[in-house]
């Protein structure tokens, strides 16, 4: 029963370093997402895959890459981060463009 | 545009008191509705779901949520809080008519009960 798991749950990066979070879901959802979360904010959508294949723009997509690696795992990708993408990221996954969402735990990125 | 507003960041109440989280909601057609808790450290877990149908929806954990179209909310409730309740308190609307899955959340409501 893991369902949605997150990898790593705490990164610190310099300003223009990049790394890459990891998701993978185990309930055979078709459709993947990743948001960030910012205090005061709520959390906002970044990017989305509704299936495998296929990737489009959320609401703040500027300086993030994706990979919908294969049904299970999605990825999120900081080519050059920022101290702007200090947050707390969330992947989520659902059954095909379903609006019902089941979440990871988080990965807290800071860049200083 | 969609959008969710939550207008109180902040909320304490006693241990056994009732609880009421305000939501509204800014939607042309008819909204997905939602509310998600986030214990802290931990990932978002659905409380409950507005779709369609009965306008008084039933959650987990006691909570129930009324959806008003008049009013353009959809407030949490809950008769009797308890101390694990301690959390913050999210509310989402989705886009209805498309099912994508793209949530628009609103800033959150941190709950703390005091004994």
């Amino acid at each position: 029963n893991a369902g949605v798991t997150q990898t790593p749950k705490f990164q610190v990066l310099k300003t223009g370093q990049s790394m890459t979070l990891q998701c993978a879901q185990d309930m055979n959802h078709n459709s993947m997402y990743w948001y960030r979360q910012d205090p005061g904010m709520g959390l906002r959508l970044i990017y989305y895959s509704a299936s495998e294949g296929t990737t489009d723009k959320g609401e703040v997509p500027n300086g993030y890459n994706v990979s919908r690696l294969n049904k299970r795992e999605f990825s999120l990708r900081l080519e050059s981060a920022a101290p702007s993408q200090t947050s707390v990221y969330f992947c989520a996954s659902s059954e095909y463009r379903a609006n019902v969402l089941t979440f990871g735990a988080g990965s807290r990125l800071t860049v200083l | 545009a969609q959008s969710v507003t939550q207008p109180d960041i902040h909320i304490t109440v006693s241990e056994g008191a009732s609880l009421e989280l305000r939501c509204n909601y800014s939607y042309g057609a008819t909204p997905y509705l939602f509310w998600y808790v986030q214990s802290p450290g931990q990932g978002l877990q659905l409380l409950l779901k507005y779709f369609s149908g009965d306008t008084l929806v039933q959650g987990i954990k006691g909570f129930e949520a009324e959806f008003k179209r008049s009013q353009s909310s959809f407030n949490l409730r809950k008769p009797s809080v308890h101390w694990s309740d301690a959390a913050e308190y999210f509310c989402a609307v989705g886009a209805g008519s498309s099912n994508t899955g793209k949530l628009i959340f609103g800033q959150g409501t941190t709950l703390q009960v005091k004994p």
